[in-house]
């Protein structure tokens, strides 16, 4: 079965340290992934993916991705963390030449910055 | 930036009502999705309607949902008598095509059934 997971509930980091958000996955075929964050009362807004070429993916407010097939990893990163970076941040997953739309969620992990 | 929206943000029905959520896709989109969040819970997949049909559901997605596109800017979710279960955050979703493009999502509707 295709899964998507985030081993870490939440993550605490001071602000101006380097933050890690854990994602692996499970899915057919060769897979894409996204990265998604949520704020409160907000809905889910796009931060980056990864379908084919580089495995280091860049994105959104300084977020990127690193996709290691060999670990089955998409693990979000940012070099110094901001206290607007707070949120909750979603890895989700689908199975390359299918549906898009069709995605695999993470359940999500809470992102706390200090200042 | 175009956004997908949706009303209402937040609706409160009683057990066996019907509710119909309502979401506007990003104008040039054509593939359009729900899911759902319970509180706590992850992210899931309900259905995917692309050229006026369905052409992906979830298990979660039984007789009780429907989807509708009934003009050309609104795409609708109907529960059709609704559960204590079925609350939840519901999020709808556009993309401009199935492969490729990233699926944009709404700010999502509340819906607490009591």
């Amino acid at each position: 079965a295709q899964s998507v997971a985030q081993p870490e509930d939440q993550v605490n980091v001071a602000e101006g340290n380097p933050l890690t958000v854990k994602c692996t996955y499970s899915v057919s075929g060769n897979p894409y992934l996204f990265w998604y964050v949520q704020y409160p009362n907000r809905g889910l807004q796009f931060l980056l993916k990864y379908i084919t070429g580089d495995n280091l993916v860049k994105g959104s407010y300084g977020f990127e991705a690193e996709f290691n097939k060999s670990q089955t990893s998409f693990h979000l990163k940012k070099p110094s963390a901001l206290v607007s970076d707070s949120a909750l941040y979603f890895c989700a997953g689908g199975g390359y030449g299918g549906s898009q739309g069709n995605l695999i969620f993470g359940k999500g992990t809470k992102l706390s910055v200090k200042p | 930036e175009p956004e997908v929206t949706q009303t209402p943000s937040h609706q409160v029905t009683q057990m066996g009502q019907e509710v119909i959520l309502r979401c506007v896709p990003i104008s040039n989109h054509l593939y359009f999705y729900w899911y759902r969040q319970i509180l706590g819970q992850k992210v899931e997949f309900l259905v995917s309607f692309y050229n006026n049909e369905i052409s992906e559901k979830s298990e979660i997605f039984d007789d009780q949902f429907s989807v509708e596109r009934p003009d050309g800017s609104n795409f609708t979710l109907k529960i059709r008598s609704t559960k204590l279960e079925d609350s939840a955050m519901y999020f709808c979703a556009s993309s401009r095509d199935s492969t490729g493009s990233v699926p944009s999502f709404g700010p999502g509707t509340r819906l607490t059934v009591t």
